[in-house]
């Protein structure tokens, strides 16, 4: 039973333009969610998170979007660059500290 | 340095043996999650610990098991090890208010 899934398992985008990463989950427990960003041969890396009281966070390039009524989110980089190739994984949970249920993850490819 | 430190990085073994993987998390950090990473997939929860106790157990194979320690380290112990084991194993840990940080992870090779 995949709780969280992204649906696009890769995504190439010109350098400079908005990449939009994808993400739906089907708990409705959840309340806390994450972007990773992960490189080969390296432990993911925590890139921005929301929680279920906001609808958007924003972090530098970084912008999540969270809509609750179709239990998804987006995770929009702007303007995307070379070094933002990488795997990019949702996750969910039900609190802040509780284990974190993934995607499956998204390769983004950024085209110089 | 994400400041979890994760031994050995690579380990290569044989059909039916036992290894043990060995987690440091970031100092001060109570909570130390297992997951596992097969070729492709997402990253899947085995088990955490808080402050030495089990706290909460995902799709951890029987054949595998984990303990936490008093100086808070902790140690995934894989058993009569498959070729479906071959997989990148991740450490993270946590302190409550704070996120999750993540090891560099070990990759297991069973051949």
């Amino acid at each position: 039973d995949q709780q969280v899934k992204q649906n696009s398992p890769s995504l190439s985008v010109q350098e400079g333009r908005i990449s939009i990463l994808n993400c739906d989950y089907t708990n409705s427990m959840f309340d806390y969610f994450l972007w990773y960003k992960k490189y080969p041969a390296e432990g993911p890396t925590f890139l921005i998170s929301i929680s279920s009281i906001k609808d958007k966070n924003e972090d530098g390039r970084f912008t999540v979007f969270l809509n609750k009524s179709a239990k998804h989110l987006s995770l929009h980089i702007v303007p995307s660059q070379p070094g933002d190739s990488a795997v990019y994984f949702c996750a969910a949970s039900r609190g802040g500290n509780e284990k974190l249920t993934f995607g499956t993850g998204t390769r983004l490819t950024i085209i110089p | 340095d994400s400041g979890v430190t994760q031994t050995p990085k690579h380990l290569i073994t044989a059909t039916g043996q036992r290894v043990t993987l060995r987690c440091s998390p970031r100092s001060g950090d109570l909570s130390v999650y297992w997951y596992q990473q097969s070729l492709d997939q997402g990253l899947q929860f085995l088990i955490q610990y808080y402050n030495g106790e089990e706290r909460a157990k995902g799709n951890i194979l029987e054949r595998f098991s984990a303990q936490q320690f008093p100086d808070l380290h902790s140690e995934l112990n894989l058993s009569s090890l498959e070729l479906g084991d071959s997989a990148l194993y991740f450490c993270a840990s946590s302190l409550p208010s704070y996120g999750y940080t993540f090891g560099s992870g070990t990759r297991l090779t069973v051949v």
